[in-house]
């Protein structure tokens, strides 16, 4: 089975600085989907950004990115340039290309950004 | 504003009743999804449908059943309530039903149930 460890249960930043959220899985499919999701005080849970497996190219939006390690199974999200609208908890999912699409979430990562 | 609409916001209730939580999917999406995040479970898959048909079970309860209608809005039931199932209910929405590169997931606003 499928499962998902963010090994950081809370993280702080300070304002326009970089902070890396860390997340790993575990899988034996070759094909399969990674996304970060932000759920802010509000709880609504908002797609930040996504990695397709076969790509070997980092996603990039804006100021977040991925660094997808394949081999390690690690899909790690940078925040550049942070800011307070940033504060909220981070969820790493994966999504397999054999199962329907249930998403498998980790336990996620509370990040607070201070002025 | 996802275009997932859930309902209501909040529901209260006491421990033994019946409360059916609503969900609109975006226009143009076909999958429905439920999920249930506690504090002490997470973020949890409970039932997926496509087009009317179920499609994957998580982890969900009997007491815990759910639909999705001709016009794709679903309704997941929840019945015999007990303390534990006072959590936060997300429905997301997506417009394949596999793992597909366009099948995004985005998510309501969610549905707190506080069971007293």
């Amino acid at each position: 089975a499928q499962t998902v460890t963010q090994s950081q249960p809370e993280m702080s930043v300070q304002e326009a600085e970089t902070v890396t959220l860390s997340c790993t899985y575990d899988t034996s499919e070759n094909n399969y989907y990674l996304f970060w999701y932000k759920q802010p005080p509000s709880r609504q849970m908002i797609l930040v950004i996504r990695q397709e497996a076969y790509k070997q190219q980092n996603a990039t939006e804006n100021r977040f990115s991925v660094n997808f390690q394949k081999a390690a199974k690690s899909f790690s999200l940078k925040i550049s340039d942070s800011q307070l609208g940033d504060t909220a908890m981070y969820f790493c999912a994966f999504h397999g290309s054999s199962n329907t699409g249930k998403l498998i979430f980790g336990q996620g990562t509370t990040l607070q950004v201070k002025p | 504003d996802s275009g997932v609409t859930q309902t209501p916001k909040h529901l209260i209730t006491a421990t033994g009743q019946r409360v059916t939580l609503r969900c609109s999917p975006r226009s143009g999406d076909l999958s429905v999804y439920w999920y249930q995040q506690s504090l002490d479970q997470g973020l949890q898959f409970l039932i997926q449908y496509y087009n009317g048909e179920e499609r994957a079970k998580g982890n969900i309860l009997e007491r815990f059943s759910a639909q999705q209608f001709p016009d794709l809005h679903s309704e997941l039931n929840l019945s015999s309530l007990e303390l534990g199932d006072s959590a936060l209910y997300f429905c997301a929405s997506s417009v394949a039903d596999g793992g597909v590169a366009k099948n995004i997931q985005y998510f309501g606003a969610g549905t707190r149930l506080s069971v007293l």
